[in-house]
């Protein structure tokens, strides 16, 4: 079964880090880009972060450009989203997604077709 | 960026009637246009891709058009489970940004 499990998710302080991870399972995880998407509550969907099959290339909203870093580790099967200097702004439910197709050259990206359940992360003080 | 606007921003419809939701994008996409159907408590699920092609499963009720800057969601006829909310994103170049979304709930 075609699975993502997210973890890390939790209670921060303004200011601080926190690194989510998203456990793949059941297809080829490199033969696939990988994203992130976050849901604030009772709000609609906000792309976050992207990455290619294999890595070397990312891409990331202008909300969390310069403070979140999107990465991966293909001989584990996992992704990851590393957040620093975290803002009230960034409460949200976080989703790892499995992409269709390429992502970086226009037009050969096609949607996230697999979606985890999310992992929620609040930053209050 | 681009941007995406959808409307309406919610609709309140029977079961058996057919709606559309529309999507327009701030330039143009070409046809990299998706569709997803998010009920409360559950991650969204991709419905359309490409504008027009139907993912696995998905009923043939749910049908996508357009291209360039505009883009229609119908659902030929409504069943009691396609109450949700939906969103349209534009996957033609990174930020990959989403619509506000479109809730369709039970006249």
């Amino acid at each position: 079964e075609v699975q993502l499990l997210e973890s890390g998710g939790g209670l921060i302080q303004p200011g601080g880090s926190l690194r989510l991870s998203c456990a793949a399972s059941g297809f080829i995880f490199n033969n696939y880009a990988m994203t992130w998407v976050r849901q604030a509550p009772g709000k609609g969907l906000e792309w976050v972060s992207a990455t290619s099959r294999s890595g070397d290339r990312t891409y990331y909203a202008d909300s969390v450009k310069g403070r979140f870093t999107i990465s991966r580790d293909n001989s584990k099967n996992t992704l990851f989203l590393k957040m620093n200097s975290l803002r009230a702004e960034d409460t949200a439910l976080y989703y790892c997604t499995r992409g269709v197709g390429a992502v970086g050259a226009p037009g050969y990206f096609h949607g996230m077709d697999v979606w985890g359940q999310g992992t929620a992360v609040t930053v209050s003080s | 960026d681009i941007q995406m606007t959808q409307s309406p921003s919610s609709l309140s419809a029977s079961v058996g009637d057919r709606v559309t939701i529309t999507c327009r994008a701030s330039q143009s996409i070409v046809m990299s246009l998706n569709w997803y159907q998010q009920k409360p408590g559950r991650a969204p699920k991709l419905l359309i891709s490409g504008a027009s092609s139907l993912q696995s499963g998905v009923p043939a009720s749910f049908s996508g058009t357009g291209s360039g800057t505009d883009f229609t969601l119908t659902i030929s006829s409504l069943q009691p489970e396609d109450f949700a909310t939906y969103y349209c994103q534009q996957s033609y170049i990174a930020p990959y940004s989403f619509g506000l979304g479109t809730k369709l709930e039970i006249k």
